[in-house]
């Protein structure tokens, strides 16, 4: 079956260091991966996403991820946190081989705290 | 034009009222989504739309009944809810193989 794992509920990291949302995935084919920021009270904003190609992904806002197809993870980062980060992460996988009308499966979210 | 409008941004309404949530996107994408996201949780798929016709229904409630009149807009008709319906009613739209483009979102507060 298809999911997603986002493992850490929170994380807290301090301004200027980076930062690392993890996100691991099971599919049975090929993974689409992308990867969704949410501020309070409003929709998903889409950050970026793996189709195929370099394995090292760059996205809005200074975010890049990592593809490892060996390890199934996509995790998120940034070389420095801002305050303005802090928002709640959600990691999704569409399974390319899949005839699955375009859905995607979720994480639960983590939730990104920077601290001054 | 990158952007999902929904109206209206705030909505709330009786057990007994019919209301209705709208969404529009402009980018050509022929797949449009209806989402229901509760606090802190990931969205939840209610119905998918691929070229106009319902392609995917999550056993949502009847008192949701989705309509797509083209392929900009997608209607959300909402009839006799419960209090337990309350959360942010969220509309995407995507071509096939990319990603999802979501709207601000609709909160709906059933009384």
């Amino acid at each position: 079956a298809q999911s997603v794992a986002q493992p850490e509920d929170q994380v807290n990291v301090a301004e200027g260091n980076p930062l690392t949302v993890k996100c691991t995935y099971s599919v049975s084919g090929n993974p689409y991966l992308f990867w969704y920021v949410q501020y309070p009270n409003r929709g998903l904003q889409f950050l970026l996403k793996y189709i195929t190609g370099d394995n090292l992904v760059k996205g809005s806002y200074g975010f890049e991820a990592e593809f490892n197809k060996s390890q199934t993870s996509f995790h998120l980062k940034k070389p420095s946190a801002l305050v303005s980060d802090s928002a709640l992460y959600f990691c999704a996988v569409r399974d390319y081989n899949l005839d699955s009308n375009y859905q995607l499966i979720w994480g639960a979210g983590t939730k990104l705290i920077i601290k001054p | 034009d990158t952007e999902v409008t929904q109206t209206p941004k705030h909505l709330v309404m009786g057990m007994t009222n019919k209301k209705s949530l709208k969404c529009e996107q402009h980018m050509g994408h022929r797949a449009m989504y209806w989402y229901k996201q509760k606090a802190k949780k990931p969205p939840e798929l209610m119905f998918v739309y691929s070229y106009e016709k319902l392609s995917i229904n999550e056993s949502v409630p009847s008192r949701f009944s989705p309509e797509c009149p083209n392929s900009s807009l997608l209607n959300l008709h909402l009839h006799a809810l419960q209090p337990e319906d309350s959360a942010l009613y969220l509309c995407a739209s995507s071509d096939h193989v990319g990603e999802q483009f979501f709207g601000p979102g609709t909160r709906l507060t059933v009384l």
